[in-house]
């Protein structure tokens, strides 16, 4: 069965540093992969998605991940956070031709300002 | 354009009791699913359907059933409500069939004494 670990549970940054959040998955296959925010009291909304090509991929709000797939990852950054970015932020995978999406655990990260 | 919409917001059953949550889509999706999200779990997949007519097990079923009512609702029973399924609950759907971002309700918090 796939699964999607994310290395930090809580992530406390001042505002304008650097984030960086990892995301590994153990599925072999093809894979698509996707970055989902959770800000307080709202649903999901996707940040950004992988499905092919490069593996540099950007997303809304200045965030972008990289896929290694040798590394089986698809680390989450952001140059300069914001408070407004003070949110969780999930990574999920699927398979190619795959329907059901498998969620991290989740990275809470407090931006302080 | 309401995208999904699940009813009710909040909830608060008795162990043993039974109630329905409910969901419907206004974006012609073809599959809908059904999450619940718990602290330091992330999101798991209880069923999701991938088209009207067809539903699937997920990760975590037990305890839970399904309708496809039809093409736009989706909902999701519990018939002998346990404290174990405290929770929030979350509805998606994607134009399906794979790999398709999936949009999200704002969710369901279940509390279950």
């Amino acid at each position: 069965a796939q699964s999607v670990s994310q290395h930090n549970h809580h992530v406390i940054l001042s505002e304008a540093a650097s984030l960086e959040l990892g995301c590994n998955y153990s599925y072999g296959g093809t894979v698509n992969l996707f970055w989902y925010v959770q800000y307080p009291g709202q649903h999901l909304q996707l940040l950004l998605k992988y499905f092919s090509g490069d593996p540099l991929v950007k997303g809304i709000k200045g965030f972008e991940a990289e896929f290694i797939k040798s590394k089986f990852s698809f680390n989450l950054r952001k140059p300069s956070v914001q408070w407004s970015d003070t949110a969780e932020y999930f990574c999920a995978v699927s398979r190619e031709y795959g329907n059901k999406l498998v969620f991290g655990a989740g990275t809470i990260l407090r931006v302080k300002s | 354009n309401a995208g999904v919409t699940q009813t009710p917001k909040f909830q608060v059953l008795k162990t043993g009791q039974s109630m329905t949550l409910q969901c419907a889509q206004d974006m012609n999706h073809n599959s809908m699913y059904w999450y619940r999200q718990d602290p330091g779990m992330g999101l798991r997949l209880i069923y999701y359907s991938a088209s009207e007519g067809t539903t699937d097990k997920g990760e975590v079923p037990n305890g839970y059933n399904v309708s496809r009512l039809n093409k736009r609702e989706f909902s999701l029973r519990l018939e002998s409500a346990a404290p174990s399924q405290t929770s929030v609950y979350f509805c998606a759907s994607n134009p399906g069939p794979y790999n398709s971002p999936l949009h999200f309700g704002n969710g369901t918090r279940l509390t279950v004494t």
